[in-house]
């Protein structure tokens, strides 16, 4: 059974740091994986999504790494502003018969000014 | 503005009493999802759609019916209402299955 795991719930940085979030999950037999976007009393927005045949993706200040063999993610984001504060979500795509994704439950960051 | 449409944004419903959620895309997306999110848990799928008319469970249907009567609209419904269906429930739709979501910006429902 396919798990995924975000470590850590929350984080809290100074603004302007370069930091990292973390993804994993339990069965590489994956098609892609994809990071998300919640804020407070919003939907989900989609920030980049990996497919399986490729090692990362970038969008601005984003980028995204997977690494199939060791079961992991990270969502690199530099030069930290205080509008990246927002939860972070990464979910799994098995592309099984029931098109279900598996989500992780999300990094809670917080840029402090 | 394109996107998907909840309402509504707040409910609280008593333990027995039923309620829909609507669901409104104006995109033409095939697939309609329904998740809900609980604390410390990811999102979980609750019943999803491929298209009009069409409609499956997903990992946590008990206690929800759905409908797809018409393509921009997908419809959740609880018979009666539990206090285990407190959550927040989000609608998705997407072009082609899992790629390229969009989300609804939810409904907060307490029941107690």
């Amino acid at each position: 059974k396919q798990e995924v795991t975000q470590i850590p719930a929350a984080l809290s940085v100074p603004e302007g740091e370069n930091l990292v979030l973390n993804c994993s999950f339990t069965d590489s037999a994956i098609y892609n994986l994809q990071w998300f976007r919640q804020d407070p009393g919003k939907g989900l927005t989609s920030l980049l999504l990996i497919q399986s045949s490729q090692r990362e993706q970038t969008s601005g200040r984003l980028n995204a790494s997977l690494d199939k063999s060791s079961g992991r993610s990270t969502l690199y984001i530099a030069a930290s502003q205080p509008g990246d504060s927002a939860t972070y979500l990464c979910a799994v795509d098995r592309r099984d018969s029931n098109y279900q994704l598996i989500w992780g439950a999300g990094t809670k960051l917080i840029i402090k000014p | 503005n394109a996107g998907v449409t909840q309402t509504p944004k707040f409910r609280v419903l008593k333990t027995g009493q039923s309620m829909t959620l609507l669901c409104a895309q104006d995109m033409n997306h095939e697939y309609m999802y329904w998740y809900r999110q609980d604390p410390g848990m990811g999102l979980r799928l609750i019943h999803y759609s491929v298209g009009e008319g069409t409609t499956a469970k997903g990992e946590v249907p008990d206690g929800y019916n759905v409908s797809r009567l018409k393509k921009q609209n997908f419809l959740l419904g609880l018979e009666s209402a539990a206090p285990s269906q407190t959550s927040v429930y989000f609608c998705a739709s997407s072009r082609d299955g899992n790629y390229g979501y969009t989300f609804g910006s939810g409904t907060r429902l307490t029941v107690v």
